[in-house]
């Protein structure tokens, strides 16, 4: 069974910038993988954000880049705005089969 | 803009079969280079991928929900479905329909890679007798 794994909580000041990675345990995540991230508030479905490890969707503000770090996908947030306080998932694709992190809390304060 | 709506029941019984489907509108479900997913998402948990669907029929299933899972389209009706057989009060949750693209650079002859890029809104599945 792979497991993708993802900080469980991070908090960041408003303006401020953090990271949040998504390492996988079969190793290390390469471009291969496409590494998708998404961003989902309570009550409200996922949003797109990131594919193929670091290009943005049309709607996608600036301040989110992706990138690999260490052998980990990773979403910096540059800049944090309160209204980016919300849950982070990461994907990767293993082939045909998707799995999904579990998910990043992060807090804005 | 693409458009996808899920629809079913909201109860099911232990044991019987959960069946939903998802409606795209906005586009046709059988143009481009489309799989057509599913997720779901128990209350307070994180997101959890069923499956996929490639208009020619071609699917692909998390292992450990595949031997409980039919994923189907229906071109001619701009849908595809969800069964998920034999469930029990652990296959509670909001289940959501996906549009999974695969993006090329502006040549379109490079593969960028796979996003899932459209969501439906969601429709919480609840198993109880």
């Amino acid at each position: 069974q792979t497991v993708v794994t993802q900080e469980p909580s991070l908090t960041v000041s408003p303006g401020g910038t953090v990271t949040l990675t998504c390492a996988s345990s079969t190793g290390a995540v390469t471009s291969g993988y496409y590494p998708n991230w998404f961003q989902q508030k309570p009550g409200q479905a996922p949003r797109a954000l990131i594919y193929s490890t670091s290009n943005k969707h049309s709607w996608t503000p600036a301040r989110f880049s992706g990138s690999l770090l260490g052998g980990k996908a990773a979403l910096t947030l540059s800049g944090v705005q309160p209204e980016d306080e919300a849950e982070y998932y990461c994907l990767l694709y293993y082939g045909g089969v998707v799995v999904f992190g579990g998910g990043t809390k992060l807090t804005v304060l | 803009q693409v458009q996808l709506q899920e629809s079913g029941p909201g109860l099911v019984k232990p044991s019987q079969t959960l069946s939903l489907t998802c409606t795209v509108s906005g586009g046709s479900i059988s143009s481009g280079s489309y799989y057509w997913s599913w997720i779901r998402q128990p209350a307070g948990k994180g997101l959890e991928w069923i499956g996929r669907i490639y208009t020619s029929g071609s699917t692909n299933y998390n292992p450990s929900l595949k031997s409980r899972v039919t994923i189907s389209v229906d071109t001619s009706k701009n849908q595809f479905s969800l069964k998920l057989s034999s469930v029990t009060a652990a296959d509670t949750a909001v289940y959501y329909c996906a549009r999974d693209s695969y993006y090329y650079d502006s040549s379109g002859y490079y593969l960028l890679g796979p996003a899932i890029d459209y969501w439906g809104q969601g429709t919480l599945v609840t198993v109880s007798s």
